[in-house]
């Protein structure tokens, strides 16, 4: 099956760091990446989603200039946090979608961001 | 505003019996539909994917869908211990960039 893979599995740092979280398609091209932020006991909320070699498209609320996100290849999307507060504690799950349609989105296994 | 609703549970069976997951959905473009199974502390996998009405099997599960009445259901047939987890019903929109739209999750507890 599908394989995406996301880096780190989890990061603990303190306030007012930025942090690069790395989401990778394996062995497909991914025409189109989603980055989700999921707190305990919610479910999946869409941040954004990320087509390559495009702006990225964000969700109402979030701010676009606090979450960088590039998708610079078919296979590679970053996340940024940029100065990172404790309220940015979360788990960070990315995925990623071939083009063709009626195309699952495949996982990552997801990063734990704890910020002190 | 898109919304997907789901008992949160906890369902509790036992092992062997058939599990019965339901969701409905407002999104009336919505054509595809995929359940995903997420374990605690885990991101979710894909469990199944559905696109036409009536039922679609993979081994020990079924879809079911009807786009009339907006509903999805998944059946997870001599369910194992193994299957607890929290099962997600996701819509996925018909415009743009076709994303999921997920609900809070069916918590399915198989008891030995």
């Amino acid at each position: 099956g599908a394989v995406v893979s996301q880096h780190p599995s989890w990061v603990i740092c303190k306030s007012g760091t930025s942090v690069k979280i790395e989401c990778r398609s394996l062995d497909f091209q991914a025409t189109t990446m989603f980055w989700y932020r999921q707190f305990p006991k919610q479910s999946l909320m869409l941040m954004a989603t990320s087509n390559e070699g495009s702006k990225a498209t964000y969700e109402q609320g979030v701010e676009k200039d606090k979450f960088l996100i590039n998708h610079a290849s078919l296979t590679l999307s970053t996340l940024t946090v940029t100065s990172a507060h404790p309220e940015d504690s979360s788990f960070y799950i990315c995925s990623a979608r071939f083009g063709r349609p009626n195309q699952p989105q495949h996982f990552g296994d997801g990063t734990r961001l704890s910020i002190l | 505003q898109k919304e997907v609703e789901q008992n949160s549970g906890p369902l509790s069976v036992p092992e062997g019996a058939i599990a019965s997951l339901n969701c409905t959905y407002s999104d009336r473009g919505s054509q595809s539909f995929f359940w995903y199974r997420q374990y605690s502390g885990k991101s979710p996998e894909l469990i199944m994917s559905i696109y036409s009405n009536g039922d679609k099997e993979d081994g020990r599960f079924t879809a079911q869908l009807n786009k009339a009445s907006q509903y999805v259901s998944l059946l997870i047939r001599d369910s194992q211990p193994s299957d607890s987890a929290t099962y997600l019903c996701a819509p996925e929109g018909n415009t743009g960039r076709r994303a999921l739209t997920f609900g809070s999750g069916t918590r399915l507890q198989v008891q030995p």
